[in-house]
């Protein structure tokens, strides 16, 4: 079974400093990997999204993530925060091969504060 | 906007009424879905629609009842509830591609329902 751990459940940044925010998983198989973001009493937004293409994958709002299979991680970055960019992040691999109609699985979450 | 309209926004009931959640997806997707997000735990599929027909169900305790008359809308009835019920409740939309694919499509969700039961 497919699984995703977001390391930190809090990160609290400073504006104009680095974001890391961490996601490892684990699967038997090449999955599809997505970062979502929720701002409060919104709904989920898609960030970005890998599915076996470039490793590297930018989204929107300049955020990016690597996939590095050797390490199965997914860690998500930007170079500078805003303080629009506080927010609960969620990491998530799409469901076992094989089963159908978009199961996912996410993460725990991770809330984002930006300091000024 | 997402393209995904969840109404009502905010729901209080006690447990004896019964109730309905709503979603109108605009983006012409051919799968829906209902998610519960409780505090501190992650987003636990509920059900799964795909060209109205169910086609998943992550053993959802009966008090809830869902219903997809088209591939636009999405209902979630609601009876009987329990304290623990009460979370955020979000429909979500997307263009699948059948049976025997992975889903690498995304879905679009809606800003969900806070429900509290009483």
């Amino acid at each position: 079974a497919q699984s995703v751990t977001q390391l930190d459940s809090h990160v609290s940044v400073s504006e104009g400093t680095p974001v890391l925010l961490r996601c490892n998983y684990s699967s038997s198989y090449s999955p599809s990997l997505f970062w979502y973001v929720q701002h409060p009493n919104k709904g989920l937004q898609l960030l970005l999204k890998y599915t076996s293409a470039a490793t590297l994958v930018k989204g929107i709002n300049g955020f990016e993530a690597e996939f590095k299979k050797s390490e199965t991680s997914f860690h998500l970055t930007k170079p500078s925060a805003h303080m629009s960019d506080a927010a609960e992040y969620f990491c998530v691999v799409s469901g076992p091969k094989g089963t159908s109609y978009g199961k996912l699985t996410f993460g725990q979450g991770t809330i984002l504060t930006v300091h000024p | 906007e997402t393209g995904v309209t969840q109404t009502p926004r905010h729901l209080v009931m006690g447990m004896t009424n019964k109730k309905s959640l709503k979603c109108e997806q605009h983006l012409g997707h051919n799968a829906m879905y209902w998610y519960k997000q409780s505090a501190k735990k992650p987003l636990e599929l509920m059900f799964v629609y795909s060209l109205e027909e169910r086609v998943e169900n992550n053993s959802v305790p009966s008090r809830f009842s869902p219903e997809c008359p088209n591939s636009s809308h999405l209902f979630l009835h609601l009876h009987t509830l329990q304290p623990e019920d009460s979370a955020l409740y979000l429909c979500a939309s997307s263009q699948e591609m059948g049976d025997s694919k992975l889903a690498k499509n995304i879905q679009y969700f809606g800003a969900g329902t806070r429900l509290s039961v009483l």
